[in-house]
């Protein structure tokens, strides 16, 4: 199945520091998703985008849908060890199914 | 409502032998969706249900996986005779919505299956 390009591959951070990472596809998309996921764990939503442009935040957590909406790119402000997880992108075109990213492994250091 | 549910949470099984895996998402959520996720990589489609109707199937779900929602409630994954390359974790996700309109999906903690 196809699976988005995501990036960077992992992170690791000083705690209070600043997180970026992206999505990219070659198919156009109608809705992106970003979830955590946590060793063992099913992945845990964290935001939704639906309209191209969108930018929304959900606590320190702030994601946009890129104008081409091929892509789309979540920010972690102001990181803490709790966000220490893999982080993926999912998005959805003109059928049913959600594509998943590669996943971005984030670890924190105190 | 605590959420989406799978039972059992780990499943370990010798090659050959059927097992298979339930589902019970949120109660209000007519529609409910089957992934695989190995290790190192994002959960892949494998199936997906409006209500009681098995909408698509992604070519990744062989013969040997079959899926039900009898009553468009909770669904069961069967995989038969199975092979060491069906080890993974296999997620549930449902959501709500209707053609045209999608909304979030919400995922189950998975079940693990190893096949030895």
């Amino acid at each position: 199945g196809q699976q988005l390009n995501q990036s960077p591959q992992s992170m690791f951070i000083q705690e209070g520091e600043d997180v970026s990472m992206n999505c990219t596809s070659s198919s156009i998309f109608n809705t992106w998703l970003w979830y955590k996921q946590e060793p063992g764990e099913g992945p845990v939503l964290l935001i939704a985008l639906y309209k191209a442009g969108e930018l929304t935040s959900n606590g320190r957590l702030t994601a946009q849908f890129g104008i081409t909406r091929k892509d789309s790119f979540l920010n972690i402000s102001a990181s803490i060890p709790s966000d220490v997880g893999i982080y993926f992108c999912a998005g959805m075109g003109a059928g049913n199914q959600f594509y998943f990213g590669t996943g971005t492994s984030l670890t924190v250091i105190p | 409502d605590t959420g989406v549910s799978q039972d059992p949470r780990h499943k370990i099984t010798k090659r050959g032998q059927n097992v298979t895996f339930r589902c019970d998402p949120i109660s209000e959520h007519n529609r409910l969706y089957w992934y695989r996720q190995t290790l190192g990589q994002g959960p892949e489609f494998l199936t997906y249900f409006q209500n009681e109707a098995q909408l698509e199937k992604s070519r990744l779900l062989s013969d040997r996986f079959s899926a039900e929602r009898p009553k468009g409630s909770f669904s069961t994954l069967e995989i038969q005779r199975t092979e060491q390359g069906d080890s993974a974790m296999y997620l549930c996700a449902s959501s709500f919505g209707w053609a045209g309109f999608y909304n979030e999906q919400f995922f189950g903690p998975g079940t693990r299956l190893t096949v030895l």
